[in-house]
């Protein structure tokens, strides 16, 4: 069975530090691997998303997330953290259904 | 640009009554989807559908739920008989087609509280 592990529920940043969020999977195949963004009541909106053609993503806003199969992870990084980015993130991985499988995500807070 | 919308943002039901929740997907989107997420819990597929019929469904999708698209526009959730352990987000998600290809658009979700 397929499954995501996000470790850290919270992660807090000063403004223009390093984000890193942390996501380890689990798959029996080759996975589909996203990450997912989610803004105070608005729905979940696509960062980017791992189809196996690049190992380093790029997505939207700066970030990028890199997978590494020896390592099972697809960690989410952004260089720069804007007050912008405060958010909740979701890492999700799909075997090629239609369904995704989520992880508890990470709440990110940026201070000035 | 082209949003899912979901319809209430918030309801409160008592146990044992049926519930409706209401998306209106994309409308040149042909795959509708629903999640929900407890509280501090997992976001966790519910149910997918295609051609006015469930194509997967999760374990908890069980008999107290159904699923239709009653109209060109809207796609309902039906919980017959609400439980306490029912209260949650629910998201619905809809795409252009089938797999992880293509993107889900998700709503922003209905808070039910059961009580």
């Amino acid at each position: 069975a397929q499954s995501v592990t996000q470790l850290g529920s919270h992660v807090s940043v000063s403004e223009g530090a390093l984000v890193l969020l942390r996501c380890n999977y689990s798959s029996s195949v080759p996975p589909y691997l996203f990450w997912y963004v989610q803004y105070p009541n608005q729905g979940l909106q696509l960062l980017l998303k791992y189809t196996s053609a690049a190992t380093l993503v790029k997505g939207i806003n700066g970030f990028e997330a890199e997978f590494k199969k020896s390592e099972t992870s697809f960690h989410l990084t952004k260089p720069s953290a804007h007050m912008s980015d405060a958010a909740e993130y979701f890492c999700a991985v799909s075997d090629n259904t239609d369904k995704l499988i989520f992880g508890t995500g990470t709440r990110l807070q940026v201070f000035p | 640009e082209p949003e899912v919308t979901q319809t209430p943002s918030h309801q409160v039901t008592q146990m044992g009554q049926e519930v409706i929740l209401r998306c209106v997907p994309i409308s040149n989107h042909l795959y509708f989807y629903w999640y929900r997420q407890i509280l501090g819990q997992k976001v966790e597929f519910l149910v997918s559908f295609y051609n006015n019929e469930i194509s997967e469904k999760s374990e908890i999708f069980d008999d107290q739920f159904s699923v239709e698209r009653p109209d060109g526009s809207n796609f309902t959730l039906k919980i017959r008989s609400t439980k306490l352990e029912d209260s949650a987000m629910y998201f619905c998600a809809s795409s252009e087609g089938a797999g992880p290809v293509y993107e889900q658009y998700f709503g922003p979700g209905t808070r039910l509280t059961v009580t």
